[in-house]
């Protein structure tokens, strides 16, 4: 069955836009992670939603914001961009919250120019 | 505070040897323990994960060693190949059974193992 999928793959921004990315789970699965990767603070934990309803948060600033549909489909957002918000954002689904083994896709790298 | 260290950035093995990765983490409270690979241009492969009631626990050519004393967990690779050189991470996972989520992983920084041919 077809993984999870990340679009746009690749994302230039100037600072002070706003970007909405998306993430597409495997079919079935109902939990959605977001991560932010960066060289200096590595993988960092965003938010998860489930059943449309964000249930946990990270340590990140209102400006970074997600949602969830129906379907699973997950979308994140974040406002007013800053040079230090470039990073590769990853997704990540899970069958159920608290599932160990979570799928991740390859991510959105973003540029804040 | 919270978090999930790696005792070595970088780790560079000959084909054919066994490599041992280590983490050390610092939240007691922890349930489970999961360590990902992530290959240039992925996004982290799940790889093995151990509860914290075990001590350790096998997959094919992975071992995980968790330690709770020293508050250690270790990933052992047997008979490494070159498809296993990739950065890999170690995360914890706390539980919670009433009201929110249970979901939130916290990564450590990630060890390049290398291996040659």
């Amino acid at each position: 069955k077809a993984g999870v999928t990340q679009t746009p793959r690749y994302l230039i921004k100037t600072r002070g836009q706003q970007v909405t990315l998306s993430c597409s789970p495997i079919s079935g699965h109902r939990s959605v992670s977001w991560y932010q990767q960066t060289p200096g603070q590595g993988l960092q934990f965003l938010f998860e939603y489930f059943s449309e309803t964000q249930r946990n948060k990270g340590n990140f600033p209102g400006r970074f914001s997600g949602r969830q549909f129906s379907n699973s489909r997950s979308e994140m957002n974040v406002s007013t961009l800053e040079l230090g918000d470039s990073a590769l954002y990853l997704c990540a689904s899970s069958l159920n919250t608290g599932s160990t083994e979570a799928f991740f896709g390859q991510g959105t790298r973003l540029t804040v120019v | 505070g919270e978090s999930v260290g790696l005792h070595l950035p970088t780790l560079s093995v000959q084909e054919g040897d066994n490599s041992i990765i280590n983490c050390a983490y610092s939240n007691s409270a922890s349930d489970y323990f999961i360590w990902y690979k992530q290959e240039s241009g992925k996004g982290p492969q799940f790889i093995i994960d151990i509860r914290s009631n075990m001590d350790k626990r096998q997959g094919q050519r992975v071992t995980v060693l968790l330690n709770k004393t020293v508050k250690h967990l270790s990933l052992q690779i047997a008979a490494t190949q070159p498809g296993d050189s990739a950065v890999y991470f170690c995360a914890e996972n706390m539980e919670r059974n009433s009201g929110g989520s249970n979901y939130k992983l916290t990564f450590g920084k990630g060890t390049l193992l290398t291996v040659n041919p």
